[in-house]
């Protein structure tokens, strides 16, 4: 079984397209992410959720928007997407609250093209 | 800045022979460190993390890390490559959140 699946694995859209990615972890975990990978490997994070709740936003555009319909899911939905969207993006699911010493499990990444 | 470096963006070694990836990091306190390596097309797959206590830690697939705060380096080890072990090599630490260094890149020649 995969503890950390996401839906699509490659997406190819064009500027100013909404899209979602969906992400479900079946470990039980509380906290949940989303991170972006750029061309160059670099590896970002973009949102946390513990239990339905926001923990960390860092400097993400607000087109972009988490959404948790229950605590196995962590949807990414972006507005008006842009060529700079183009990334690899990843969820991770931990047990704990993010800074807690607690790994992190990644999900296989979703591959994202803006045209 | 708070940051973790990996210094090396590529490195090429010979199949058996032995490796070693450099990660250092620029933070107050000593954060949570983890090694993360990443296949082709894959998503991350932890190899080891150390939070406190020996200072060696003993990870998947035969790597080894150590912590050296002295040094506030945290360098993965391997006595003997497999040409499995090609891959993009992922050092993070764990503060408030997680934040990765750029990664180093592995190619294992026959």
């Amino acid at each position: 079984d995969t503890a950390v699946s996401q839906t699509p694995k490659y997406l190819v859209t064009q500027m100013g397209n909404d899209k979602s990615i969906k992400c479900e972890q079946n470990l039980g975990h509380d906290t949940m992410y989303w991170y972006k990978q750029d061309s160059k490997k670099f590896l970002k994070i973009m949102f946390s959720y513990n239990n339905k709740e926001l923990i960390i936003n860092e400097t993400v555009p607000n087109r972009f928007s988490p959404k948790s319909p229950d605590k196995a899911h962590l949807n990414l939905h972006i507005n008006s997407l842009e060529l700079g969207d183009s990334a690899v993006y990843f969820c991770a699911s931990s047990q704990d609250f993010p800074g807690l010493a607690d790994e992190q499990f990644f999900g296989p990444g979703t591959r994202l093209t803006v045209l | 800045a708070q940051s973790v470096t990996q210094p090396d963006i590529h490195i090429t070694v010979s199949e058996g022979a032995s490796l070693e990836l450099r990660c250092n990091y620029s933070y107050g306190a000593t954060p949570y460190l983890f090694w993360y390596v990443q296949s082709p097309g894959q998503g991350l797959q932890l190899l080891l993390k150390y939070f406190s206590g020996d200072t060696l830690v003993q990870g998947i697939k035969g790597f080894e890390a150590e912590f050296k705060r002295s040094q506030s380096s945290f360098n993965l080890r391997k006595p003997s490559v497999h040409w499995s072990d090609a891959a993009e090599y992922f050092c993070a630490v764990l503060i408030h959140d997680m934040r990765f260094g750029a990664g180093t890149r592995l190619t294992v020649k026959p």
